[in-house]
């Protein structure tokens, strides 16, 4: 099961910061958290991980909180190409099997 | 460098029938994973290849199968298809030795339908 829960949807104006938040109370001390995101009828797209920094890349910008039990995911100027389901995902670096577990994501609507 | 390409893009098979479908890594990876996604949910992974070895694998029944060839390009065979089996499959590709786990990079996926 995903251990993660992050809203079913959101919708954003265009140019506006889209702030995803992700709840992940259970994370160990050796999980990173992961987002991925998804346009429709394409395969997941890596977006940004952390462990307990708060990162920043071209994307977007991951906030995770001093007790590691939530974070968000800032897109600081939506365009209607953000539009996509968002994946907060928990995982060990490294861990055997290494796989990434899916849960249902946050739909964003960019809207003009 | 080259993304993950994944072939065919649709395929239509018949209950019962098998299926092959076929992935080539990003250059450079080493790891690739399959992933099975119904419509309207996350993807589910199926397993995990590394190195030409399986290193994981999900909850899905031996009927799922798989391979990796040394040039890290891979396969996923289903036997025996059931109507269920209808769905988006996805392979993810990455470099498990790199010391930065930058994560997966997906393929488009092939589009499956069993009548």
């Amino acid at each position: 099961d995903a251990k993660t829960t992050q809203p079913p949807s959101m919708d954003c104006a265009e140019g506006r910061a889209a702030n995803l938040p992700c709840n992940h109370s259970t994370i160990s001390g050796n999980e990173y958290v992961y987002w991925y995101r998804q346009i429709h009828s394409q395969g997941p797209q890596y977006i940004i991980h952390g462990l307990k920094n708060n990162e920043t890349n071209e994307m977007a910008s991951l906030i995770i909180t001093e007790d590691r039990k939530s974070s968000t995911l800032i897109l600081p100027h939506a365009t209607l190409r953000d539009t996509a389901v968002y994946y907060c995902i928990v995982r060990a670096a490294f861990s055997a099997g290494n796989m990434l577990t899916f849960g249902g994501g946050t739909r964003l609507m960019v809207k003009p | 460098e080259t993304g993950v390409t994944q072939s065919p893009t649709h395929l239509i098979k018949t209950r019962g029938q098998q299926v092959t479908l076929r992935c080539s890594s990003q250059s450079g990876h080493n790891t690739v994973s399959w992933y099975q996604q119904a419509l309207g949910q996350g993807p589910q992974f199926i397993f995990q290849y590394y190195r030409e070895e399986e290193n994981g694998r999900g909850n899905f029944p031996p009927r799922f199968s798989g391979l990796q060839f040394p040039n890290y390009s891979s396969e996923l065979n289903v036997n025996a298809l059931e109507l269920d089996d209808s769905a988006l499959y996805l392979c993810a590709s990455s470099d498990r030795d790199l010391k930065a786990n930058y994560g997966y990079t997906f393929g488009s996926g092939t589009r499956l339908t069993v009548v």
